[in-house]
């Protein structure tokens, strides 16, 4: 099974700030096969990134994602108040089972 | 516009059997995409359950394959879950979602999620 260990936990910025995530897989896989998605609270998840640096369907540019092998990177260029949010990188290569993140907590500051 | 939705008994007994219908609208289950099931225990990360694909060939979670069941209904457009043998560390939020072959598998929808809670 991938164990994917996403950092940090919390991260505590500002609006207009530059944020970036990472996730980290206990073993090497296809990076076509991550994701990112976004949950607020009492929502289901959303998908952003797909294929580890491709936008989902209006999913604003300031969203990117980049990295392959065991090392990914989740970046949002510029916070805006929506983006305030838990996010998941996910792995659905190596499976079964595919996983998920822990997640990382976006809080403003 | 793709949407899927989930029904079923949110309050279930321990050691009981709980199930889920996941109805998928604007989309076709007779098609190439995938059909998970993630659950979400209270405060917590996401879990991935298991899925099924339109001819009905399942892959589930190791750690919970003795006690899931995933079907599909081709003709009702819906696809259920089934879990035995429920504790309460099976209280949680579970999701449909649909896996898209266009996207690589990506999970690109979901339903909006029902708490089930195990509870006498």
């Amino acid at each position: 099974e991938i164990v994917l260990t996403q950092s940090p936990g919390t991260l505590s910025l500002s609006p207009g700030e530059r944020a970036t995530l990472s996730c980290r897989a206990s073993q090497s896989f296809r990076s076509k096969y991550l994701a990112w998605s976004q949950q607020k609270p009492g929502q289901a998840p959303r998908l952003l990134i797909y294929s580890a640096s491709s936008r989902a369907t209006g999913i604003p540019d300031r969203f990117s994602g980049s990295g392959s092998g065991t090392d990914f990177t989740l970046t949002i260029s510029r916070l805006e108040p929506e983006d305030f949010a838990v996010y998941y990188c996910h792995q659905y290569d190596n499976s079964p089972p595919n996983t998920f993140g822990q997640g990382t907590r976006l809080e403003i500051k | 516009q793709v949407q899927l939705q989930e029904s079923g008994p949110t309050l279930v007994k321990p050691s009981g059997t709980m199930s889920l219908t996941c109805a998928v609208s604007g989309a076709s289950i007779n098609s190439n995409d995938l059909w998970p099931w993630v659950r979400q225990s209270p405060g917590k990360g996401l879990e991935w359950i298991g899925e099924i694909d339109r001819s009905g060939t399942t892959t589930y979670n190791p750690s919970l394959e003795s006690r899931v069941t995933i079907s599909v209904d081709q003709s009702r457009n819906q696809f259920s879950l089934r879990l035995s043998s429920v504790t309460a560390a099976d209280t949680a939020v579970y999701y449909c979602a649909r896996k898209s072959y266009n996207w690589n598998y990506a999970y690109d929808y979901w339903g909006q999620g029902t708490l089930v809670t195990v509870s006498s």
